[in-house]
């Protein structure tokens, strides 16, 4: 089946530090994708959806120039959390979308944690 | 606008019984898709079972059915001769059709009891 890969799945920087989230479809083209974070026994809040050879589209109240978003070919997104602080800790996962109305097929998720 | 709602945040279930965990949505539109989804402690989103609002008929994935009511806009998920490894999140989604943005209901947090 369809696979989403995410790198990395864990990190630990210090604040002020930028960190990029990669997204990769393996064996399809996705020309969107999407971005969620989840803090803990919460459900996933969309961030932003992606898509291929232009701007993102971000959710109300997410900070566009805090989560850079960058999808510049049909199987791969960025998101770079810039200057991240303790506030930004929390667990980003990616899902990619397939054809027509199929599952989006989802990222394993990384955690960040900024100390 | 489109709402998914989880009324139950936890859940516990024994051995081999069955239970039934339900979601409500709110929508004006006719085309739609709603999704069960189940994260494990590993965080991963696993798909459990689909719904296509055209089909009157409810999904059915092994052990895991649905109760698709459409004009009661209601979904739940029956798991039948739960597992262990059952215990989870479970989330409930909707999409609407021509769309791609998931809007995901708060979970119900299920434990599976030896």
């Amino acid at each position: 089946g369809a696979v989403v890969s995410q790198h990395p799945s864990w990190v630990i920087c210090k604040s002020g530090t930028s960190v990029k989230i990669e997204c990769r479809s393996l064996d399809f083209q996705a020309t969107t994708m999407f971005w969620y974070r989840q803090f803990p026994k919460q459900s996933l809040m969309l961030m932003a959806t992606s898509n291929e050879g232009s701007k993102a589209t971000y959710e109300q109240g997410v900070e566009k120039d805090k989560f850079l978003i960058n999808h510049a070919s049909l199987t791969l997104s960025t998101l770079t959390v810039t200057s991240a602080h303790p506030e930004d800790s929390s667990f980003y996962i990616c899902s990619a979308n397939g054809q027509g109305n199929q599952p989006q097929h989802f990222g394993d998720g990384t955690r960040l944690s900024i100390l | 606008a489109q709402t998914v709602t989880q009324s139950q945040p936890e859940m516990s279930v024994q051995e081999a019984e069955t239970v039934t965990l339900s979601c409500t949505y709110d929508t004006s539109e006719n085309n739609y898709y709603l999704f069960w989804y189940k994260q494990p402690p590993s965080r991963q989103m696993i798909l459990v079972i689909r719904q296509e609002a055209y089909k009157q008929q409810n999904a059915t994935e092994n052990r895991f059915s649905v109760n698709f009511q459409k004009a009661a806009k209601s979904f739940s998920l029956k798991i039948s001769d739960s597992q262990l490894g059952d215990t989870a999140m479970y989330f409930c989604a909707f999409i609407s059709s021509g769309t791609y943005k998931y809007i995901f209901g708060t979970g119900t947090r299920l434990k599976v009891l030896a």
